[in-house]
């Protein structure tokens, strides 16, 4: 099964909000990974945060990691309608053989 | 900008035939990956290489094969395709120095009739 999940599925905000997505997932991980895709696109790495930290920014993104409730969010603030796309979160954790498993992904839709 | 590319980005072909869909990345990367995802769902890791000679079979079955010769190149076939394979296929790659960052081609999105 797969190790991450995302909630929520969809949201839709409008420009200016901030969007906040979360993922939980099962085992003791390395560190988390977050990417973003486009409509028919591949992926794009946003950000890493390993296992020993608990907050890391990169621009307008901010991700926390709470190991403790197997639990990591991503906020995009401010959002621009050009943040519209797919975000998954990825684990990599030591039992996984050094691949990364995907979760489902959170469909963000930002309205101008 | 990632050097990875993945040809072709789409193709539309019947039943039973065979076809390879192509991932080259010059970044020397030791590290391949193929994923699948079928629209609006995860990715599903259907093989990978840790370098030259070096295949795995990934968590999601597939009845597609790889190789991986050379070193930028990682190319999927499937040798009679059919409608079930219709999917988008995400070829990936990451370096030794292993900053963990996996790099993303552009995708081919295969539709079998």
């Amino acid at each position: 099964s797969q190790q991450g999940e995302e909630d929520p599925q969809a949201l839709s905000i409008q420009e200016g909000e901030n969007a906040t997505m979360n993922c939980s997932y099962k085992t003791s991980i390395n560190n988390l990974q977050w990417y973003r895709q486009n409509s028919g696109r591949g992926l794009v790495h946003l950000i890493l945060i390993r296992s020993n930290e608990r907050e890391k920014h990169s621009g307008r993104l901010r991700v926390t990691l709470d190991t403790s409730k197997k639990s990591s969010s991503l906020l995009i603030t401010a959002s621009r309608a050009a943040d519209t796309a797919s975000y998954f979160c990825a684990t990599d954790a030591d039992n996984q053989g050094g691949k990364l498993i995907f979760g489902q992904g959170t469909e963000l839709s930002v309205k101008p | 900008e990632a050097d990875i590319y993945q040809t072709p980005r789409y193709l539309v072909i019947g039943t039973g035939k065979k076809i390879t869909l192509e991932c080259s990345q010059t970044m020397g990367h030791d590290k391949m990956y193929w994923y699948q995802q079928d629209p609006g769902m995860e990715l599903h890791l259907i093989h990978y290489s840790y370098g030259v000679n070096s295949t795995e079979k990934g968590d999601l079955s597939s009845e597609s094969t790889v190789s991986r010769i050379r070193t930028e190149h990682f190319p999927l076939t499937l040798e009679s395709a059919r409608p079930s394979h219709t999917s988008q296929y995400l070829c990936a790659s990451k370096g030794l120095a292993d900053t963990g960052e996996l790099f993303f081609g552009e995708g081919s999105r295969l539709t079998v009739l």
